[in-house]
């Protein structure tokens, strides 16, 4: 039972470098979300999709671009990076239906932009 | 603008205790609220999840209750144990078809053996 898997677990960037962070999932689910996390300041959402070939942004976008080509995977673009990316990336899915909209997540990706 | 709010930030209690964590939410047209447990350094794990229509979910040692024209939830941990260990997160949906989720900041749990 794989579920959401997000690679890779820790990366270190220096300013201006670029990187993909990999996210997918194997439970078919429609919506997919990136969110992001720093220290009391809770989740905070930077894209979401609600199926292949459909994106929208979230609350913190700026300097991120997402894709959604399959059902399975949802990576997460930086591509300059700064120090304020510094953070703790978590994706997620879940149903959309009136029954079922229960939000599974990854383990997490840890950046540090240096 | 949705704002979550849980209090207290951390909370220590003995092994055995029941204890009741505290989520608030400013709007309440909520679809539904979910309860999730982080361990430092891992993901989330969803553990409840209550429709804005319920009252009350249960799994185990573990009930999240719903009161949307307050705009409380609480999730109470019957005799708990040092695995309860964790941060608890509780997160609500706007409303169906919205799928974002709002998140507090949670409340940091320690269970003392």
């Amino acid at each position: 039972n794989a579920g959401v898997t997000q690679t890779p677990k820790f990366r270190i960037l220096k300013i201006g470098q670029s990187m993909t962070l990999q996210c997918t999932q194997d439970m078919n689910h429609n919506y997919m979300y990136w969110y992001r996390q720093d220290p009391g300041m809770g989740l905070k959402l930077i894209y979401y999709s609600v199926g292949a070939g459909i994106t929208d942004k979230g609350e913190v976008p700026n300097g991120y671009n997402v894709s959604r080509s399959t059902t399975e995977d949802f990576p997460l673009r930086l591509e300059l990076a700064a120090p304020s990316q510094t953070s703790v990336y978590f994706c997620a899915s879940s149903y959309s239906s009136l029954t079922n909209t229960e939000a599974f997540f990854g383990q997490g990706t840890r950046l540090t932009v240096v | 603008k949705q704002e979550v709010t849980q209090i207290p930030a951390a909370l220590s209690v003995p092994e055995g205790e029941n204890l009741v964590l505290n989520c608030s939410f400013t709007d309440s047209a909520i679809y539904n609220l979910q309860w999730f447990r982080q361990d430092p350094g891992k993901g989330l794990t969803s553990l409840l999840l209550i429709q804005s229509s319920q009252r009350e979910q249960t799994s185990g040692r573990l009930n999240a209750s719903l009161d949307k024209s307050s705009g409380r939830s609480t999730l109470y941990i019957a005799a708990s144990q040092p695995g309860d260990s964790a941060t608890y997160l509780c997160a609500v949906r706007a409303n169906f078809g919205n799928e974002k989720l709002t998140f507090g900041t949670g409340t940091r749990l320690t269970i003392i053996p």
